[in-house]
């Protein structure tokens, strides 16, 4: 299947800092890709659809000031999350899809961790 | 995507076919049921998809009933490495997952 990296596997930072997490396409051209969070003993939450080019859309509770998604090639996407805190700790998750009605292929997640 | 009711958790032993099953009562007809596993701290792994027909590939097999509202993934000789969260999910936009709680499969020696 295709592979989808994501940068960093995991990171430590202090509280009130910002953290940038880059997800890419490695053998394709991601037309959306998708970012989600995951915390301990539970599923994954949907955050945002995340389409090349244009503005990201949000899930309902998720705040796009916080959490910033850039998609700016069809092989890579960024999320940073700002001035982060101790309850942003999480497992975050990408996934990246060719075109419409195909399977999503996933990053290995990035473990965040603010102290 | 709406709702899909599994087992929360199955043992299997090792060498044995791993059956899991998955209900989705109000599938409608242009949703497909999508499998993912997720071993621990990993990201998700597609595994098999399908609409109506039942589909095998090199990891699994998936059996969709008649009526299509619920389906089984079959690992057909399990082994440690199955150990994971299997989730099962059906949408029409393949692409945008909601997911549930899955089936912890924990396979034994």
């Amino acid at each position: 299947g295709a592979v989808v990296s994501q940068h960093p596997s995991w990171v430590i930072c202090k509280s009130g800092t910002s953290v940038k997490i880059e997800c890419r396409s490695l053998d394709f051209q991601a037309t959306t890709m998708f970012w989600y969070r995951q915390f301990p003993k539970q599923s994954l939450m949907l955050m945002a659809t995340s389409n090349e080019g244009s503005k990201a859309t949000y899930e309902q509770g998720v705040e796009k000031d916080k959490f910033l998604i850039n998609h700016a090639s069809l092989t890579l996407s960024t999320l940073t999350v700002t001035s982060a805190h101790p309850e942003d700790s999480s497992f975050y998750i990408c996934s990246a899809i060719q075109g419409a009605n195909t399977e999503a292929f996933f990053g290995q997640g990035t473990r965040l961790t603010v102290v | 995507d709406a709702k899909t009711t599994q087992p929360p958790s199955m043992d299997c032993a090792e060498g044995r076919a791993a059956n899991l099953p998955c209900n989705h009562s109000t599938i409608s007809g242009n949703e497909y049921v999508y499998w993912y596993r997720q071993i621990h701290s990993q990201g998700p792994q597609y595994i098999i998809h399908g609409l109506k027909n039942n589909e095998t590939n090199e990891m699994a097999s998936l059996i969709i009933t008649e009526d299509r509202k619920s389906s089984t993934l079959i690992l057909p000789h399990a082994t440690l490495r199955d150990t994971a969260v299997y989730y099962c999910i059906y949408t029409g936009t393949a692409s945008k997952l909601t997911f549930g709680t899955g089936t912890r499969l924990q396979v034994t020696l």
